[in-house]
C-alpha cells in the first residue's frame, strides 16, 4: 500500500500565477480531506469530500480556493491567483468512511514569493 | 457540538522519565479519540485509537491513553521518553460514522538528554 501520495511535494511560485497541489488516496477510501497548515494558524481543515462529493468547504479561505474530486482516485486543490500568505503546508488526508482514523500524505510545501 | 483542549502547548522532559500530553474533549454523542505524531517537516501519523471499546489504548512506540468519559479525558503516556519522541502532537476527536473531526492544537514534546 502506497498510503496517500502528493505532489508535488515543494512547490515556489510568484505572487499571481496558479498553483494546483495534487493528491492521491489509498485505494478503496471513500472520504477525502485538505488542510492546511502553518505556524500561526497551526492545522486547518480546507474542505473533504465523500464518495467523490464536497460535503464541507466552509473551511477553505476565499474564491482564489478551489477543490475537486472528478473521481475515487484523485484531487486537486487549486489556488488562483496565489499570495505570499497563502504560503504553508497542505496535507491531504483518505479514510474509510466506514472508520475514522485519517491516513496523511506527506504534504506539499507551497512557498510565494 | 464537538471540541478537543490540548492543556498544553509545549512539553518538555527529560529522556528515560515519563511523559504525559494532556488532552479533554467535549462531544454530545459517544466519540472516536485518536492521537496523532508529526516529526519535523513530516505528515501526520496515527499513534493510537479509541473507538468504544478498551478504555487503555495501546499505540505504537510505546505511547498508551486512557479514555476516561467522567473526566472527559483521553491523555496520552509514555513511562520512558526517548530522544525520537520529540515531535508535535494532536488530540483528535471524531464522532463515529460522521464525517467531521476536530483537531486540537498540538502540543510540541521536547526531550532533553
Amino acid at each position: 500500500d502506497a498510503g496517500v501520495i502528493q505532489s508535488p511535494r515543494h512547490e515556489v511560485t510568484e505572487m499571481g500565477q496558479e498553483v494546483t497541489l495534487r493528491c492521491k488516496p489509498i485505494s478503496g477510501h471513500n472520504s477525502l480531506f485538505w488542510y492546511r497548515q502553518t505556524m500561526m494558524r497551526g492545522l486547518e481543515l480546507l474542505i473533504y469530500f465523500n464518495n467523490n462529493v464536497p460535503i464541507d468547504d466552509s473551511g477553505m479561505p476565499e474564491d482564489r480556493f478551489s477543490a475537486k474530486m472528478p473521481n475515487a482516485s484523485f484531487s486537486t486543490l487549486k489556488i488562483q491567483p496565489s499570495e505570499p500568505r497563502d504560503s504553508a503546508v497542505y496535507f491531504c488526508a483518505s479514510r474509510l468512511a466506514e472508520y475514522n482514523e485519517q491516513f496523511f500524505g506527506p504534504g506539499t510545501r507551497l512557498t510565494v514569493l | 457540538a464537538q471540541s478537543v483542549t490540548q492543556l498544553d502547548s509545549h512539553v518538555s522532559v527529560s529522556e528515560g522519565t515519563p511523559v504525559l500530553l494532556r488532552c479533554n474533549y467535549s462531544s454530545s454523542y459517544s466519540p472516536s479519540l485518536f492521537w496523532y505524531v508529526q516529526h519535523p517537516n513530516k505528515g501526520l501519523q496515527l499513534l493510537l485509537k479509541y473507538t468504544s471499546a478498551a478504555t487503555l489504548v495501546k499505540g505504537i512506540n510505546g505511547f498508551e491513553a486512557e479514555f476516561k468519559k467522567s473526566e472527559t479525558s483521553f491523555h496520552l503516556t509514555k513511562p520512558s521518553a526517548h530522544m525520537s519522541d520529540a515531535a508535535e502532537y494532536f488530540c483528535v476527536v471524531s464522532v463515529p460514522g460522521g464525517f467531521k473531526t476536530i483537531f486540537g492544537a498540538g502540543t510540541r514534546l521536547f526531550v532533553k538528554a
